[in-house]
């Protein structure tokens, strides 16, 4: 079945530092990945939708130059939490579905087995 | 607007019966999906529902209401390993919104 990849799945960093987290489907192509933050016993909340080869759309309240979000290919969208402060540690977590041609619409979302981001 | 309600927790007996219900509202509908989240760990996906009824799937079941703007996620034969959070996620147009999920208990 389809499987999306996460990676790194731990940082633990310095406050200031960027940190840069990758998202692959592995056997099929994603035009859209979603990224979602969550914190300790609290929703999922959606941050961006990552479009293929356009810009990412990003929800309310969410910094678009604090969370860069690069989608170069149907197969990898990347997040980077630029400058990061102690209030960015939290679960991050990417999602996305096969979106090809002759696939079933209502195929589910799969999610990566998420980032958990410490910052010091 | 979009508004998603579940229960925060629920405890149940190994091999019982639960049911945990979900209502929502949301800007467009595209089929409600159903997660199970182990701490510290990603959601795994376990129903989905775009039509009234009710889906089997082994010892899960789902249930949706369009009009009412309801579901539920029934449980059977619970297990030890049951315990863990359930995430009620309707579709809008292109994304899928959570609520903040119903943390199961399962107890012996």
């Amino acid at each position: 079945g389809a499987v999306v990849s996460q990676h790194p799945s731990r940082v633990i960093c310095k406050s200031g530092t960027s940190v840069k987290i990758e998202c692959r489907s592995l056997d099929f192509q994603a035009t859209t990945m979603f990224w979602y933050r969550q914190f300790p016993k609290q929703s999922l909340m959606l941050m961006a939708t990552s479009n293929e080869g356009s810009k990412a759309t990003y929800e309310q309240g969410v910094e678009k130059d604090k969370f860069l979000i690069n989608h170069a290919s149907l197969t990898l969208s990347t997040l980077t939490v630029t400058s990061a402060h102690p209030e960015d540690s939290s679960f991050y977590i990417c999602s996305a579905r096969d979106q090809r041609q002759g696939v079933r619409w209502n195929q589910p979302q799969h999610f990566g087995d998420g980032t958990r981001l410490s910052i010091l | 607007g979009q508004n998603i309600d579940q229960p925060t927790e629920m405890t149940a007996t190994e091999g019982a019966i639960v049911q945990i219900n979900c209502t929502y509202q949301t800007s467009g509908f595209n089929g409600l999906f159903w997660y199970q989240q182990h701490a510290g760990e990603a959601p795994t996906f376990l129903s989905y529902n775009v039509l009234d009824g009710l889906e089997e799937k082994g010892r899960f079941s789902s249930f949706l209401s369009r009009s009412k703007g309801y579901s539920y996620l029934l449980l059977k034969e619970l297990q030890m390993k049951d315990s863990a959070s359930y995430l009620c996620a309707p579709r809008g147009y292109n994304k899928l919104i959570f609520g903040a999920g119903t943390r199961l208990a399962v107890h012996p």
